[in-house]
């Protein structure tokens, strides 16, 4: 089974720059999820989906950060412009959803940001 | 937003020599608790899922217990080995598939 997969690895790019990430989950995971993690700190989730809608987007910075997740499959996480405290590895995750119990998460290696 | 600490936030080690972290969070009604192993460059790697107070799992040197009644998890690795190095994540899932994560603990192995 193959899993999540992420692209870029790596990115680096001057502060108000825009940048996208991309996202392909585990096929048939319906919940698919964004966080950022920041040097230090642990993954922060910043927007969650189920199929194509938004589940949570709480902690998402809706200035300059914007995802979508087209015919509930792919995902793509935007940030324009950047800041330099939007450097941080951008983590994305995906499950199978399940009504009662939860389930478990599978993750992406993961795009390295780094803002200049 | 839950309070999930880890501790240490860093451990350095020898080869050989047994460890143990921990996971803090507020005793609460939870589904699970998940520990990950991260490794550098590569995806969180899924260890133990965790629902029952009193659960114990292991898979081969490391083993993980669960207390919901005093709100923390331990990790142990026995004999750790350099290829344990690694930041070690827990986090809490709760319903509709809501996770909350601690900070890590990140382990070196010295060979």
């Amino acid at each position: 089974e193959a899993g999540v997969a992420q692209s870029p690895r790596y990115k680096i790019i001057e502060k108000r720059q825009s940048v996208a990430f991309w996202c392909n989950p585990i096929s048939g995971h319906a919940t698919l999820y964004w966080y950022q993690q920041i040097l230090g700190q642990g993954p922060k989730l910043l927007i969650q989906f189920q199929n194509n809608g938004v589940v949570d987007d709480s902690q998402l910075p809706k200035d300059r950060f914007s995802a979508e997740r087209l015919k509930g499959v792919d995902s793509t996480l935007k940030i324009q412009p950047a800041k330099l405290e939007d450097s941080a590895v951008y983590l994305c995750a995906s499950s199978l959803t399940v009504r009662d119990g939860g389930s478990e998460q599978y993750f992406g290696p993961g795009t390295r940001l780094t803002v200049t | 937003i839950l309070n999930v600490e880890q501790s240490p936030q860093s451990l350095h080690v020898q080869e050989g020599d047994s460890t143990n972290f921990t996971c803090s969070f507020p005793s609460s009604n939870f589904y699970a608790l998940h520990w990950y192993r991260w490794e550098t460059a590569k995806s969180p790697e899924a260890l133990f899922v965790m629902t029952l107070n009193g659960d114990e799992k292991k898979k081969g040197r490391i083993s993980a217990t669960l207390n919901t009644k005093e709100g923390y998890s331990y990790l142990y690795i026995k004999g750790s080995q350099p290829e344990d190095s690694a930041t070690y994540l827990c986090a809490l899932q709760y319903n509709f598939n809501k996770f909350y994560f601690g900070s890590g603990t990140k382990l070196n192995v010295k060979p």
